[in-house]
């Protein structure tokens, strides 16, 4: 059981490149979410996901898009990246959404 | 809109010491209280939780009350350990709401030194 993933754990961009954040889960979880950590603001919600074929915005969705094809994974999609996207990012799952989530290692992103 | 207020770090104890960070939170109706833990280059740990007022949290020694009338959720353990240096964030998650998101506190370092 190897709980959440994410891949991949740092990542240098130049401004306007894309890249996918991978997140997957092997606990069966109905509920994903992903978070953005930044120094001194704690973290952020962007996207999340009730289950497969469900998705919607948190509080910080714009420059970010995901989908949920399978119950396992969920990605994260910069289409043009920015220097203000430099930042820690968390994938977390849980059974529901009002269940214990559980975070993944998070991935490390600076954009130049 | 809902909000998490936690003490400002570092904080800095030696072993044995008596640890309390506080965390006071704005929320409307009975929302669940979290202290979730990041040890260095890891990811967020669910540390401890309550759902509803005057539930006691506790794990690993910490311990955490939910004080409804002085909306506060403060961490306290009664002997720190040089293991327990890290990140210790105080969260909320909202009772009522379609994102279940969980809104964080800005996090307080704590180094213990032995």
């Amino acid at each position: 059981n190897a709980g959440v993933t994410q891949t991949p754990k740092f990542q240098v961009l130049k401004t306007g490149q894309s890249m996918t954040l991978q997140c997957a889960q092997d606990m069966n979880h109905e509920y994903m979410s992903w978070y953005r950590q930044d120094p001194g603001m704690g973290l952020r919600l962007i996207h999340y996901s009730v289950g497969a074929g469900i998705t919607d915005q948190g509080e910080v969705p714009n420059g970010y898009n995901v989908s949920r094809s399978t119950t396992e994974d969920f990605p994260l999609r910069l289409l043009s990246a920015a220097p203000s996207q430099t930042s820690v990012y968390f994938c977390a799952s849980s059974y529901g959404g009002r269940e214990t989530q559980y975070f993944g290692p998070g991935t490390r992103l600076l954009v130049l | 809109g809902d909000s998490v207020t936690q003490m400002e770090g570092p904080v800095t104890l030696s072993e044995e010491a008596f640890l309390t960070i506080n965390c006071t939170y704005t929320a409307t109706g009975y929302p669940s209280l979290f202290w979730y833990v990041q040890y260095p280059g890891e990811g967020l740990q669910l540390l401890l939780k309550a759902t509803k007022a005057d539930d006691k949290g506790s794990n690993k020694g910490f311990e955490a009350t939910y004080r409804k009338e002085t909306t506060s959720f403060h961490l306290e353990k009664g002997s720190v350990q040089v293991s327990d240096s890290a990140v210790y964030f105080c969260a909320l998650r909202a009772s009522g709401g379609s994102n279940y998101k969980l809104t964080f506190g800005k996090g307080t370092l704590l180094t213990v030194n032995p």
